[in-house]
């Protein structure tokens, strides 16, 4: 069965510190999307890509970029972590044919900042 | 920028009993999708239901229906018949025909008491 996956599922890094967390889809799917989970602001965007090589800012992408190199994978980067950035963080993918899709949800990497 | 309200940070219900939990948004466009997802204690966000814009039938995916309000921005959902496993974080969430980025409330922690 097709699915999203996102790794790893907890992670602890130290402030300053460079961290990537994958992401990997299997539906074949154009659009893939970041978001943060945050008490209070539920879910809000950091970046999207509508397709390989093509990266969108989001609502909140202050300190964050992503590539995308495949269709299957949108890598999110933290290119110097903050204490600000510790979330949840989900990835999401959609299809591109027409508006209004549903998002496919990956299930998440706990991310803490010390 | 759209935004998307709900006012209950927290609702309880007993088990078999109704509840309505509800959303306001705000946009000046005329086409639009509307969705609500359920997060429970997994992380895992799942589609409860959806509805879109233009249709001024209401939704329904049998015990869960909208009252969707589209002159007062108004999405409310309503459980029937509730059960320990609606037991969840509840968001809702608007699409805009125009783009992909999906945004969302900030949730409803839904408990269903035995």
């Amino acid at each position: 069965d097709a699915e999203i996956t996102q790794s790893p599922r907890h992670k602890i890094t130290e402030t300053g510190r460079q961290v990537t967390l994958a992401c990997h889809q299997t539906w074949n799917h154009n659009n893939m999307f970041w978001y943060r989970q945050d008490l209070g602001h539920g879910l809000r965007l950091i970046h999207y890509s509508y397709g390989v090589q093509d990266t969108n800012k989001g609502e909140v992408s202050d300190g964050y970029s992503v590539s995308r190199s495949n269709t299957e994978d949108l890598p999110l980067t933290l290119e110097s972590a903050a204490s600000s950035q510790t979330s949840v963080y989900f990835c999401a993918s959609s299809e591109s044919t027409g508006a209004g899709e549903k998002l496919f949800f990956g299930s998440g990497t706990q991310l803490s900042v010390l | 920028a759209q935004t998307v309200t709900q006012s209950q940070p927290e609702m309880s219900v007993q088990e078999a009993e109704t509840v309505t939990l509800s959303c306001t948004y705000d946009t000046s466009e005329n086409n639009y999708y509307l969705f609500w997802y359920k997060q429970p204690p997994s992380r895992q966000m799942i589609l409860v239901i959806r509805q879109e814009a233009y249709k001024q039938q209401n939704a329904t995916e049998n015990r869960f229906s909208v009252n969707f309000q589209k002159a007062a921005k108004s999405f409310s959902l309503k459980i029937s018949d509730s059960q320990l496993g609606d037991t969840a974080m509840y968001f809702c969430a608007f699409l805009s025909y125009n783009n992909n980025d999906m945004r969302f409330g900030a949730g409803t922690r839904l408990t269903v008491k035995p």
